[in-house]
């Protein structure tokens, strides 16, 4: 199983909005609804941020949404703020209850 | 909900063995799924393998199918990821993490603190 593809990096300023995509196949990103985002800060474990492409935990602020069109999955992050400088990892389900991470993104407020 | 609880930092030589543990608590620990993940130094995550405590049903990333164990004692909540002959590149940072539904594989919501393996000669 191949890792989704990623931009390795994406900036914007204060305030920006930005998008990352999530490429990946019809063996996974474009079968299932089952995409989800997870926000790593350094030093620190993921923290899951958006699941099955849209839903957000409780907890996690409105300025993140998630998308999807055919093999290819979206993270917005609008309101672009200092605390959201990160990696992003998207993640999809894979068949035989198995899941593939992307490659990740490093986000650079600017 | 309560975060999962990873065994400490390993330091080991190439060949040898080592298995590292991952406890949880406050929930019926034999009706969710665990995974492992891992990352590397200075890269991404990496979907290993799965494992549901109720029957042992386990799952692997053909990347590591063979490479790796994943096992679990329902007893103790405890999930478990072990070599039997460590290499060099096994060096990376794993985490155990685990949905907030029953009986999914995913996403996960909660996760470990993270159990640094360190493999030097």
């Amino acid at each position: 199983q191949s890792a989704l593809t990623q931009p390795a990096s994406v900036s914007g300023s204060p305030g920006q909005s930005i998008t990352i995509s999530c490429t990946g196949s019809s063996s996974d990103v474009g079968t299932y609804d089952l995409v989800s985002w997870y926000q790593q800060h350094p030093g620190k474990a993921p923290k899951l941020m958006i699941y099955e492409v849209s839903r957000r935990p409780s907890g996690v602020s409105d300025r993140f949404s998630g998308s999807k069109s055919g093999n290819t999955a979206s993270l917005t992050i609008s309101g672009l703020q200092a605390e959201d400088e990160a990696d992003y990892y998207c993640c999809s389900y894979a068949l035989i209850n198995m899941e593939v991470f992307g490659t990740g993104t490093k986000v650079t407020v600017l | 909900e309560v975060p999962l609880l990873q065994s400490g930092a390993e330091v080991k030589k190439p060949g040898e063995s080592l298995k590292i543990s991952c406890t949880g608590s406050g929930y019926t620990f034999s009706k969710y799924w665990i995974g492992w993940v891992r990352q590397m130094p200075g890269k991404g995550l990496e979907w290993m393998g799965i494992i549901y405590p109720g029957d042992s049903d386990t799952r692997y990333s053909p990347s590591f199918q063979g490479q790796v164990t994943i096992s679990a004692d329902e007893s103790i909540s405890t999930a478990y990821l072990q070599w039997s002959s460590l290499k060099a590149s096994d060096t990376a940072m794993y985490y155990c993490a685990r949905p907030k539904v029953d009986a999914s594989v995913g996403p996960f919501h909660i996760w470990g603190q993270g159990t640094m393996v360190t493999v030097s000669s």
